[in-house]
């Protein structure tokens, strides 16, 4: 399978924990984005990296949420001091950058959190 | 600002007929536009793009949708429904090759 992964698929924690989540790009794919879908509503943007910049990170819900690709490859986004209002599905998309021809994003399954 | 509108959060039809989906945009320049679909506790799937080459884009599962710049819409179109068609679907805009801003999406319910 040569799609976008995401690891754990599914992860339930108590209020207050911390928890990392993990995504595999395509492999040539040098732009790696996180989106946070909650029930019955769009996917809506969090953060992206161009190869291990971060290059958009205003939208971060809080400064509990940050997000790391230090080779370039995979990336991680962690969540510390959830709350119940973290539990969502938080999605990782890859793309390659292209003068022409758009850019078109690959989602992964999703990563789903539940926050007891 | 750019957003995205889908005007039905539900539509239903019967397994045969045809199926429409709309879609607004706003944005202040040549928008890239994107339908995706979404089955339960999946991720998300590229049904078809436009990007400013034909406004009239084919997609997969024999899903179309035509860009329309004097009505600001990208309405999605097959002109069969099957039941495996029943899902959430989810137009979306893209700002500059960077994020993808989507609408509420749709979720389309075929009927035997």
């Amino acid at each position: 399978d040569t799609g976008v992964s995401q690891n754990p698929r599914h992860k339930i924690t108590k209020r207050g924990q911390n928890v990392t989540f993990r995504c595999d790009p395509i492999s040539e794919h040098n732009r790696l984005y996180w989106y946070r879908q909650t029930l019955g509503q769009g996917p809506e943007f969090l953060t992206y990296f161009q190869n291990e910049a971060q290059l958009e990170k205003s939208r971060l819900l809080s400064d509990r949420f940050s997000a790391e690709r230090p080779k370039g490859s995979f990336s991680t986004l962690e969540i510390q001091r959830t709350e119940q209002g973290d539990s969502a599905m938080y999605l990782c998309a890859s793309s390659l950058l292209q003068l022409a021809g758009g850019v078109t994003q690959y989602f992964g399954p999703g990563t789903r959190l539940t926050v007891l | 600002a750019q957003s995205v509108t889908q005007l039905d959060s539900h539509v239903s039809v019967s397994e045969g007929t045809p199926v429409l989906l709309r879609c607004n945009y706003s944005s202040s320049y040549s928008p890239s536009l994107f339908w995706y679909v979404q089955h339960p506790n999946k991720g998300l799937q590229l049904l078809l793009k436009y990007t400013s080459a034909a406004t009239l884009v084919k997609g997969i599962n024999g899903f179309e949708a035509e860009f329309k710049k004097s009505e600001t819409s990208f309405h999605l179109t097959k002109p069969s429904a099957h039941m495996s068609d029943a899902a959430e679907y989810f137009c979306a805009h893209n700002n500059a090759g960077n994020m993808l801003t989507f609408g509420g999406g749709t979720r389309l319910m075929v009927k035997p």
